[in-house]
């Protein structure tokens, strides 16, 4: 079946040490997303790719970046964890030739010690 | 800049009995609506959404939601819940934006729904 799969499923860090979370799809959707999920809070939108143009939130840190290979892959990079970017991290994919719809991925919970 | 406001964090419900989630946005143009699941252990599957056109959209699993534009409203109904639609339910909007736009979502809190046997 066509999908977004998220690697690793739980991911450890430890304060200060990068860290990559990866997100690949099989739906060949143009757009890729990644939301940051706090423990009782809502999804927020960290930034997105449309084709190959990075499109960043206007209060999402310095510390996240992120790189977009090709259409299939989507990676988020931590540079320097703090324990407050404990959280669980949501790729999801769309296409704009489509239904615009967004289709999530399973989620990377990252825990910071 | 978008907002979604989600009534209930917490909802239980005995088996077969109706189901009614609120969900007001605050946002001053078009505005695509949608409501997502998860069930535990899961990831987000969308339950239903609204473009344009008959404000009364159904969805899957025997779920429908009613835009009502003048209340800035799209509240999720169920007539007869079961036991396997515990689960958490978002809400989310983004800008309606003709012919394209790859506006990412901005999500309610969700509601946490919990049916009894």
């Amino acid at each position: 079946d066509a999908m977004v799969i998220q690697n690793p499923r739980y991911q450890v860090t430890q304060f200060g040490k990068p860290v990559t979370l990866s997100c690949s799809q099989t739906l060949n959707h143009n757009v890729m997303y990644w939301y940051q999920q706090k423990s009782s809070q809502a999804p927020k939108l960290l930034f997105h790719y449309y084709d190959k143009d990075f499109n960043n939130e206007a209060d999402t840190p310095d510390n996240f970046q992120s790189r977009r290979p090709n259409t299939s892959f989507c990676f988020l990079d931590i540079r320097s964890p703090g324990l407050g970017d404990a959280a669980m991290y949501l790729c999801a994919t769309s296409s704009l030739l489509a239904s615009k719809t967004q289709y999530f991925g399973p989620g990377t919970r990252l825990l910071v010690l | 800049a978008q907002s979604v406001s989600q009534h209930n964090h917490h909802v239980i419900l005995s088996e077969a009995a109706s189901l009614e989630l609120g969900c007001n946005y605050s946002y001053g143009g078009t505005v695509n609506l949608f409501w997502y699941v998860q069930y535990p252990g899961q990831h987000l599957q969308l339950l239903l959404k609204y473009f344009s056109g008959d404000p009364l959209v159904k969805g899957i699993k025997g779920f429908e939601a009613e835009f009502i534009k003048s209340k800035f409203s799209f509240n999720l109904r169920k007539p007869s819940v079961q036991w396997s639609d515990t689960a958490e339910y978002f809400c989310a909007v983004n800008a309606g934006r003709a012919g394209g736009g790859a506006d990412g979502l901005t999500f309610g809190k969700g509601t946490h729904l919990i049916i009894q046997p």
